[in-house]
């Protein structure tokens, strides 16, 4: 069955540091999105993708987070700049299209120290 | 503006009770409606949906949930629990007009099964 796959599954940096998150989305799915969940709070929706531009965001995505789609398999959420309250589990979700279900990956835990 | 709310934030039940876990949600129009679970260090995975139609749906995993627009809630239920339904459940709820654009998840119940 596809899924969506995310890499790695948790990331210790530096405050400060630039980190990368990696995804592969289901190769079918032109709908990407990323959401985080702070530790014991809700899951939080951050941007959702499709056409290779941003088609939302939320305000918790500011000029310190970018995503792209470098090559026809992979979504990346890069964080510039990470500070201590960016630690989360971020989930990447990829959907075929607008009105059905987005399917998530397992997540990557990002720990800032 | 929308939201979901989870009354519950820890539920517990014996192996084999029923369940019912509450939702309500918070929208202008008919939703679309969601049911996630996440078991310990895992994803989400989608149990159930509502986009219109049938108010009850069936779910994986022996789940079932119910739109009731006159009480705004969308809640999961199961007749008979299992151990392995341990886990945190997540109700969500996306926007109509603007298609699949963004999930708005509720705070999410944890379940915890007695044997």
């Amino acid at each position: 069955e596809p899924e969506v796959t995310q890499t790695p599954s948790h990331q210790v940096t530096q405050m400060g540091q630039e980190v990368i998150l990696r995804c592969v989305p289901i190769s079918n799915h032109l709908y990407f999105y990323w959401y985080r969940q702070i530790l014991g709070q809700k899951v939080e929706f951050l941007v959702s993708f499709y056409n290779n531009e941003i088609s939302e965001k939320s305000e918790i995505f500011d000029d310190q987070f970018s995503v792209e789609r470098p090559d026809g398999s992979n979504f990346t959420l890069k964080i510039r700049s990470t500070k201590l309250e960016d630690s989360a589990m971020y989930f990447c979700a990829s959907g075929e299209n607008k009105v059905t279900e987005a399917f998530f990956g397992q997540g990557t835990r990002l720990t800032v120290v | 503006a929308q939201s979901v709310t989870q009354p519950d934030i820890h539920i517990t039940v014996s192996e084999g009770a029923s369940l019912e876990l509450r939702c309500n949600y918070s929208y202008g129009a008919t939703p679309y409606l969601f049911w996630y679970v996440q078991s310990p260090g895992q994803g989400l995975q989608l149990l159930l949906k509502y986009f219109s139609g049938d108010t009850l749906v069936q779910g994986i995993k022996g789940f079932e949930a119910e739109f009731k627009r006159s009480q705004s809630s969308f809640n999961l239920r199961k007749p008979s629990v299992h151990w392995s339904d341990a886990a945190e459940y997540f109700c969500a709820v996306v926007l109509l007009s603007g298609g699949y654009n963004k999930l708005i998840f509720g705070a999410g119940t944890r379940l915890a099964v007695h044997p």
